[in-house]
């Protein structure tokens, strides 16, 4: 079984619809992170958490949300979804420690019409 | 903007030779990371280097680093086609802080 896994792997929907992705991850990690990837921008930090009861913007969080509901899920919504929101979205986890290596989920390809 | 930038944008190469990618970054960092992106795929930790390391290998990769120039660059010797994919570098501004990834080099490795 992959240790990072993401639900669902690929949305379709409408502008003006709240859509929420999930990630849980079987590694233990303390930290979690979403990632937005666009094509010829590389990846960008929407939120990030480094504990269950820490939630932090990255360099992107407009229009988006979090919730870490456990150590081992974190979910972002997008409240009202717009077409720029369409891209790949990425979660990872990482221990924080002196690896720091991040792991990251398959992605969710997320098309807003 | 993005604190790594990859050079070149695309690469592309017969299977055998060597493939050579490059990183700058523009403020100090304490570890620089390589990732690789198989098509639609989640990214995949290659190696990191520290901010007091000057080179580290891995099989067929093997990483520099020069923090005067703030630069890095990872070579693979020996390319496959089943290198193709992107490769992005990732800075950390301390040890256990997040990352910040550029924007990736598209390597194709032509059989």
């Amino acid at each position: 079984d992959a240790d990072v896994t993401q639900t669902p792997r690929n949305r379709i929907t409408k502008t003006g619809k709240r859509i929420m992705l999930e990630c849980s991850q079987t590694k233990g990690h303390d930290r979690m992170y979403w990632y937005r990837q666009d094509p010829g921008l590389g990846l960008r930090l929407i939120y990030y958490s480094f504990d269950v009861k820490d939630i932090n913007k990255g360099e992107i969080s407009d229009g988006y949300s979090v919730s870490r509901q456990a150590q081992a899920k974190f979910s972002l919504s997008l409240e009202s979804a717009i077409p720029n929101q369409t891209a790949l979205y990425f979660c990872a986890t990482s221990d924080g420690g002196l690896s720091d290596t991040q792991y990251f989920g398959p992605g969710t390809r997320l098309t807003v019409l | 903007s993005q604190q790594g930038e990859e050079d070149p944008q695309a690469l592309s190469i017969q299977e055998g030779e060597n493939a050579t990618m490059n990183c700058s970054y523009k403020t100090s960092i304490n570890n620089l990371q390589w990732y690789r992106q198989n098509s639609g795929r989640g990214l995949v930790h290659l190696i990191l280097i520290r901010s007091n390391e000057r080179e580290k290998h891995s099989g067929r990769l093997r990483v520099t680093l020069d923090t005067s120039k703030k630069s890095s660059s990872l070579l693979i010797t020996a390319s496959r086609a089943a290198d193709t994919a992107s490769y992005f570098c990732a800075t950390a501004m301390a040890s256990g802080s997040r990352l910040t990834f550029g924007e990736g080099t598209q390597l194709t490795v032509n059989p």
